[in-house]
């Protein structure tokens, strides 16, 4: 199982960015999926779930109405689009599989490395 | 939205046990699972469902869940065992909550 982050950097308050997440060495299109973030020497904090056919979705509330989650399947393929952006959401986001197929809540068992995201002016 | 709460930190000396807690309202009707994490590195699940242990997790790693308090126990602490851990709970219908995290030092 491999996860790779990548469309991270800097950007400025206000401004737009989007994430994706490769999946590969598993079935990707039966795992529901999460983005996790972690602010520079803080802790983990949930940001948006997808489940493994994309047809529900579920955010944060610091998220919520300019983040949007999506995956395409026949790509092995998470997003996380980002708008709005502001400063508090600097973090390394991580993309992560539930454990179990098909369901969307229950443990994370695999992470991918991260990809920083920086908001600055 | 649900809280739960952990100790900032935890030291132990090498050999003795770790107690990490997590607190939450009736958080034993819950299932709670836990993360190891080293600097620089993603998370790694240790305990799932309250106390089950993914294979490849030493039997040092125990984890117990009762009344208002989860609890993460490593027995026979071991230098790398040094490292942040987190406790995750889904709360009904949407809400997937981190514990703000707990720091073990080994003396």
């Amino acid at each position: 199982v491999q996860l790779e982050e990548s469309g991270g950097g800097v950007v400025q308050p206000g401004r737009s960015l989007r994430l994706s997440c490769a999946a590969s060495g598993f079935t990707f299109s039966t795992y529901s999926m999460h983005w996790v973030r972690q602010a520079p020497g803080k802790g983990l904090e949930w940001v948006a779930v997808v489940s493994f056919d994309g047809t529900n979705e579920n955010y944060a509330d610091s998220v919520k109405g300019r983040f949007t989650i999506s995956r395409d399947n026949s790509k092995n393929t998470l997003f996380l689009q980002m708008n709005s952006l502001r400063t508090e959401d600097t973090a390394v986001y991580y993309c992560a599989r539930v454990v179990e197929e098909m369901a969307t809540t229950g443990p994370i068992d695999y992470w991918g490395q991260g990809t920083l995201v920086t908001v600055s002016s | 939205s649900y809280v739960v709460t952990q100790p900032p930190s935890v030291s132990v000396a090498p050999g003795k046990t770790a107690r990490i807690t997590c607190g939450g309202t009736n958080i034993g009707d819950k299932s709670v699972h836990w993360y190891q994490q080293k600097p620089g590195q993603a998370p790694v699940l240790v305990i799932s469902y309250d106390s089950d242990r993914p294979s490849g997790i030493p039997e040092r790693f125990s984890g117990s869940n009762s009344g208002n308090t989860a609890a993460l126990t490593i027995s026979g602490v071991e230098a790398g065992d040094e490292a942040d851990y987190y406790c995750h709970v889904w709360d009904s219908p949407t809400d997937y909550v981190f514990g703000p995290g707990t720091r073990v030092t080994v003396l």
